[in-house]
C-alpha cells in the first residue's frame, strides 16, 4: 500500500501561522486532499490539490506541493483556538483502468492552538 | 456531513455477536465506501461500492461483509465480532467524475 507520513503534534499560538506536513510515496499521486476532523466527529473535507499544481489558497489555508520531493504542506494563517483539531492528508493514486478513488490516509496531526 | 447517514452513533458488543452498520445518502452518488479508523491511526478502506448491485474487497476486508441493493443504502455486516474491530467506522460517497469523498459522523464500535 501506499505511504502517507505526517507528524503527530503540533502546538501554536492563537494568531500564530500553522504549517502540517506531509510526505507520501507515490508519485503518481492525481489529488492530494486535507481533511479536518473534530473531537467525535466525522472527516471535513478542507482543501485538496491537483497534482500538476504547486500551490492553492482558499481564505486562510494555503497548500503547497512539492512533486519532485512528494511534500505537501497545510499552512493556516491567523490560527484559532476553533482550529484545534486532528489534520489528515490523504492521497489518490492513479489507478489505471479504475474509477476508484480509492484514497490513502496519513495517521493524522493533532493541531493544538494554546490562546 | 454532505447528506450521509451513519446510524447507530455507538455501539458496545459482545465477542461473537452481529451487527449491521447502516450508511445511506440523499445525493444520489454512485461510489460508496466503508472505512475503519483505529485509535490514533489513519483511515483503511474496508469495501466500495461503484454503484447498485457492484462491491468489491478494499485492504482490510475480513471480517465485514457488505451489499448495495440501491443507490441510497450501503449497510456494513460484521458476522462475528472481535475485539480487533474495535474501531470507528466511516461511510463515504463520492458523485462519478468529481474527486472529492465526503464523510458521514462514524459509528463508534467497541468489542469487549
Amino acid at each position: 500500500g501506499e505511504d502517507v507520513e505526517q507528524s503527530l503534534f503540533l502546538s501554536v499560538r492563537e494568531g500564530d501561522s500553522s504549517v502540517i506536513n506531509c510526505t507520501y510515496t507515490d508519485s503518481s499521486s492525481t489529488y492530494l486532499y486535507w481533511y479536518k476532523q473534530e473531537p467525535g466527529a466525522g472527516l471535513q473535507l478542507l482543501t485538496y490539490i491537483f497534482s500538476n499544481m504547486d500551490m492553492k489558497q482558499d481564505q486562510r489555508l494555503t497548500v503547497l506541493l512539492n512533486k519532485k520531493d512528494k511534500h505537501l504542506s497545510l499552512r493556516i494563517a491567523d490560527t484559532q483556538t476553533g482550529d484545534s483539531a486532528i489534520y489528515f492528508c490523504a492521497e489518490r493514486p492513479y489507478d489505471r483502468g479504475s474509477t476508484l478513488g480509492r484514497l490513502y490516509f496519513g495517521r493524522g496531526t493533532q493541531l493544538t492552538v494554546w490562546p | 456531513n454532505a447528506g450521509v447517514t451513519q446510524t447507530p452513533k455507538f455501539r458496545i458488543l459482545k465477542i461473537g455477536q452481529s451487527m449491521t452498520l447502516q450508511c445511506t445518502q440523499d445525493m444520489n452518488h454512485n461510489y460508496m465506501y466503508w472505512y475503519r479508523q483505529d485509535p490514533g491511526m489513519g483511515l483503511k478502506l474496508i469495501y466500495y461500492s461503484v454503484g447498485a448491485g457492484i462491491t468489491d474487497k478494499g485492504e482490510v476486508p475480513n471480517g465485514y461483509n457488505v451489499s448495495r441493493s440501491t443507490t441510497e443504502d450501503f449497510p456494513l455486516r460484521l458476522e462475528l465480532a472481535a475485539p480487533s474491530q474495535t474501531s470507528v467506522y466511516f461511510c463515504a460517497i463520492r458523485a462519478g467524475g468529481q474527486e472529492t469523498q465526503y464523510f458521514g459522523p462514524g459509528t463508534r464500535l467497541l468489542v469487549l
